[in-house]
């Protein structure tokens, strides 16, 4: 079974930094890349970036450029997003994503229960 | 900066169809934006529901159906249930260097 396992909400402060997780696991996992999205409250979707496990190729939304880290350790199948300097505007739910791309298919289709981060002084 | 529009809200009665569109400001949606519809729940993670237009996971309803419709993607629900009623939201891939993804703004499927 195909399970996309995040870590844990998180309390910070503005300035602090943090790395929250997803593990995968029921499937190779450095053979699928893995994305982030964040959801404020009360908000939509919003696409932050992806990562393929394999060779850690990383691609991020304009959006997210130089303001998140995705990365990942394949040798214990998780990806990471990470902050170096939280913001009050960072508080949302994020989670992570699997996209299955092949030729003629692109299908995100297994997603992580999600990690709310609340940044509040 | 590319926009991909929904309807906001849409209200349904139980044993209808309804069918939700996803437009994009670059132009016609093709197949070659894979759209991927996806349904949350309060509360809940986003679920996949619709991937590369029309195709379905293993674990999506039988009443949900994906096309392309009028240069726009669409999401078809017949014979709707009380349980459809959930944000709606879809995803078109623009790709290139960055990968480009877009999610449409969401539509609440209010079902009365």
């Amino acid at each position: 079974e195909v399970q996309l396992v995040q870590s844990g909400a998180e309390v910070k402060k503005p300035g602090e930094s943090l790395k929250i997780s997803c593990k995968g696991s029921g499937y190779s996992f450095t053979s699928y890349w893995i994305g982030w999205v964040r959801q404020m409250p009360g908000k939509g979707l919003e696409w932050m970036g992806i990562i393929y496990p394999g060779d850690s190729d990383t691609r991020y939304s304009p959006s997210f450029q130089g303001q998140v880290t995705i990365s990942a350790d394949k040798s214990i199948s998780t990806a990471y997003l990470q902050w170096s300097s939280l913001k009050a505007s960072d508080t949302a739910m994020y989670y992570c994503v699997r996209l299955e791309e092949d030729v003629a298919v692109a299908a995100w289709d297994y997603w992580g229960q999600g990690t709310l981060v609340t940044v509040s002084s | 900066q590319t926009v991909v529009t929904q309807e906001p809200s849409l209200t349904v009665s139980p044993g209808g169809t309804v069918t939700l569109t996803c437009a994009s400001s670059t132009g016609a949606v093709t197949s070659g934006y894979y759209p991927n519809w996806f349904q949350q729940k309060p509360g809940q993670a986003p679920r996949a529901l619709i991937y590369s237009t029309s195709n379905k996971h293993s674990w999506t309803p039988a009443r949900f159906s994906g096309s392309l419709l009028g240069g726009k993607a669409a999401l078809t629900l017949s014979g709707v249930q009380p349980e459809d009623e959930a944000e709606y939201y879809c995803l078109l891939y623009y790709g290139g260097a960055q990968l480009g993804v877009v999610f449409g703004g969401g539509t609440k499927l209010t079902v009365l």
